[in-house]
């Protein structure tokens, strides 16, 4: 089964500083998806950025940019300039390709226990 | 605005009572998931559905019932026989065979 963890409780940046957010993640397969999510205090999970296993290029979305190693199995996520909005908790999660298309759980999302991030004015 | 919408916000049970939560979504998608929330705990599955009138159990599905009547919602019943309810649960749809779920607001559960 596959599994997500992410090593940081918690981090702490300071505004307009960068700080990276650790993921790593175990499986077997090659053909998958990786996301971050953010859950801001109202508690609501909002999509920050995705990536496809099968693109080496690295995805990008404004501030918010992601370091794929898929050999290592790692997939952090940087946020350039910090804003006092981007205080959250921030979860990795990973799902298979494979089974997207075929039904079964294979494609459902599992999720990383999250890092709450603090942005320091 | 398409969207996904959950209520109510806040919902108290009593103890032997069975609950629901609703879900609605305009956004045309076939796929729609249950995620039960604990503090310190990411997201963990309790049903999905592919289709209407087909559901599937997630990881943690003992004491909670859904159905699938309509494209648009998927209500989620916390019966009597789940013992620990006190939670945040998210609703989550999507495009079924696309990578990407979309997340309503939640709602809390609280045990009287």
């Amino acid at each position: 089964a596959q599994t997500v963890t992410q090593s940081q409780p918690e981090m702490s940046v300071q505004e307009a500083e960068t700080v990276t957010l650790s993921c790593t993640y175990d499986t077997s397969e090659s053909d998958y998806y990786l996301f971050w999510y953010k859950q801001p205090p109202s508690r609501q999970m909002i999509l920050v950025i995705r990536q496809e296993a099968y693109k080496q290029q690295n995805a990008t979305e404004n501030r918010f940019s992601v370091n794929f190693q898929k050999a290592a199995k790692s997939f952090s996520l940087k946020i350039s300039d910090s804003q006092l909005g981007d205080a959250a908790m921030y979860f990795c999660a990973y799902r298979s390709a494979s089974g997207m298309n075929y039904g079964g759980s294979q494609g459902n999302l599992i999720f990383g226990k999250g890092t709450k991030l603090s942005v320091k004015p | 605005d398409g969207g996904i919408t959950q209520s109510p916000k806040y919902l108290f049970r009593k103890e032997g009572q069975n609950v629901t939560l609703s879900c609605e979504q305009n956004l045309n998608h076939d796929a729609m998931y249950w995620y039960r929330q604990d503090p310190g705990q990411g997201l963990r599955l309790i049903y999905y559905s592919q289709i209407v009138n087909d559901f599937q159990k997630g990881d943690i599905a003992e004491g909670y019932s859904v159905s699938r009547e309509k494209k648009e919602s998927f209500p989620l019943t916390v019966t009597s026989a789940q013992k620990n309810p006190t939670a945040f649960y998210l609703c989550a749809s999507s495009i079924w065979g696309k990578e990407t779920q979309y997340f309503g607001p939640g709602t809390r559960l609280l045990v009287l």
